[in-house]
């Protein structure tokens, strides 16, 4: 098992471009996260899905889109980068979400590091 | 301002050493995780904690969820430089809720 892979793993983009961020699971995972990861911040949620063809917003969703077309895969995109959307964005999956008052496990891909000049 | 503060944000020690890093909300959380993080890889789940007063142990790592559920603490017994990496706290406010991650605390054991 791969677990979580995310590609591409480093990304360079001028502002106002755009571009998506892959990730993919094999463990069959109902549930898939997006972070980003900015120094001191630890890990804000960006947008998360329940499941196939389902998405929502998380903590900070403005300037991203998702979209989980296909359960082991869900996509994060940029429409028109900005510097401030300069960090390091990791993909989660886990089994279930929230069960009452506990978090499942989230597993976690290597993250992509996406610098915006 | 994060729900989940950590402290200290940085910690460098020796080998051998003891050490104490901290998780502090002024909110109520129902469950807190614990995970660990090396360079250029996701963070890896250590332990969840449930119940206020709870103390779970990992090998060397000591990890107690405060009586009223606001605080946590992660204990490191004898430091090792594989103990390096930065480790976050993660919570549960509500049920149902998403999980929050705190700031976390970067590590370093030298040799």
């Amino acid at each position: 098992n791969a677990g979580v892979t995310q590609t591409p793993k480093f990304r360079v983009l001028k502002t106002g471009q755009s571009m998506t961020l892959l990730c993919a699971q094999d463990m069959n995972h109902e549930y898939m996260y997006w972070y980003r990861q900015d120094p001191g911040m630890g890990l804000r949620l960006i947008h998360y899905s329940v499941g196939e063809g389902t998405t929502a917003k998380g903590e900070v969703p403005d300037g991203y889109n998702v979209s989980r077309l296909k359960k082991q895969n869900f996509l994060l995109g940029l429409e028109s980068a900005a510097p401030s959307q300069t960090s390091v964005y990791f993909c989660a999956s886990s089994s279930t979400g929230t069960s009452g008052f506990v978090s499942d496990t989230q597993y976690f891909g290597p993250g992509t590091r996406l610098t915006v000049l | 301002t994060q729900l989940l503060e950590q402290s200290p944000q940085f910690l460098s020690i020796q080998e051998g050493e003891n050490l104490t890093v901290y998780c502090n909300s002024s909110s109520v959380f129902s469950s807190l995780q614990w995970y660990r993080q090396e360079p250029g890889e996701g963070p890896v789940l250590l332990v969840t904690v449930v119940t206020g007063g709870e103390v779970k142990k990992l090998k060397r790592l000591t990890f107690q969820f405060g009586d009223a559920r606001k605080d946590s603490s992660l204990h490191i017994t004898a430091a090792q430089p594989g103990d390096t990496g930065l480790y976050l706290c993660a919570g549960v406010a509500n049920a149902g809720n998403m999980l929050t991650f705190g700031g976390g605390t970067r590590l370093m054991v030298k040799p």
